[in-house]
């Protein structure tokens, strides 16, 4: 099993609508989680931190549930300036080691 | 405040060849790290080098060596190129060495492309 895993898409959608990722992760001792955003030919940037049970910015949505060791991400009213490439990002325990998903892309169109 | 600077933005080799590249990091931080990101791919954790010294090393061949540097920029090298070194390099940098569950958000430079053929 991938420590981190996540659904490649691409997903395409409309402007205007929800969407949502998912990403499992394989270690149960992992404490903190990340969404990273990155666009095309860019380097990730970090969207979002998730230490408990979730977290809200604006239209952005991460939600983890720690039993199930998977984590989501829900975009609401998407505009096509989210289209990206979404990156689930679990630290390692020790030396500062970031593991990343192979992420998700999104392509929203008018 | 200056962010993480990479050189150079874009690099051609052939197999076989040894290539250096370069990282500038933050002002302020003083840890930094490489992945490798191939195409399609989420980055992949080469090491972390903290105040000049290697924190961390993921599962990479040791053809891959880095260096840090006292004003806390940094070098990969790569020797021995092979077609599947073909990838964009990430460096990021964080104010301290992560450890033991705590976490410091990376910042990362733009990438350095580079082409093996």
């Amino acid at each position: 099993r991938k420590e981190v895993e996540q659904d490649p898409g691409p997903f395409n959608v409309p402007e205007g609508a929800t969407v949502a990722f998912n990403c499992t992760y394989s270690n149960s001792a992992s404490q903190s989680f990340f969404w990273y955003r990155q666009d095309c030919r860019k380097e990730p940037k970090l969207l979002m931190s998730v230490y408990s049970s979730g977290n809200e910015d604006g239209r952005f949505t991460a939600q983890l549930n720690r039993a199930s060791q998977y984590i989501s991400l829900l975009i609401r009213d998407s505009k096509l300036s989210d289209s990206a490439t979404y990156l689930c990002v679990v630290p390692f325990n020790q030396g500062g080691k970031l593991i990343f998903g192979q992420g998700t892309e999104l392509s929203v169109k008018p | 405040e200056t962010g993480v600077t990479q050189s150079p933005t874009h690099l051609i080799k052939t197999r076989g060849q040894q290539v250096t590249l370069r990282c500038s990091s933050q002002s302020g931080h003083n840890t930094v790290s490489w992945y490798q990101q191939a195409l399609g791919q989420g980055p992949q954790f080469i090491f972390q080098y903290y105040r000049e010294e290697e924190n961390g090393r993921g599962n990479f061949p040791p053809r891959f060596s880095g260096l840090q540097f006292p004003n806390y920029s940094s070098e990969l090298n790569v020797n021995a190129l092979e077609l599947d070194d073909s990838a964009l390099y990430l460096c990021a940098s964080s104010p301290r060495a992560s450890g033991g569950g705590s976490y410091n958000e990376q910042f990362f430079g733009p990438g350095t492309r580079l082409t093996v053929l």
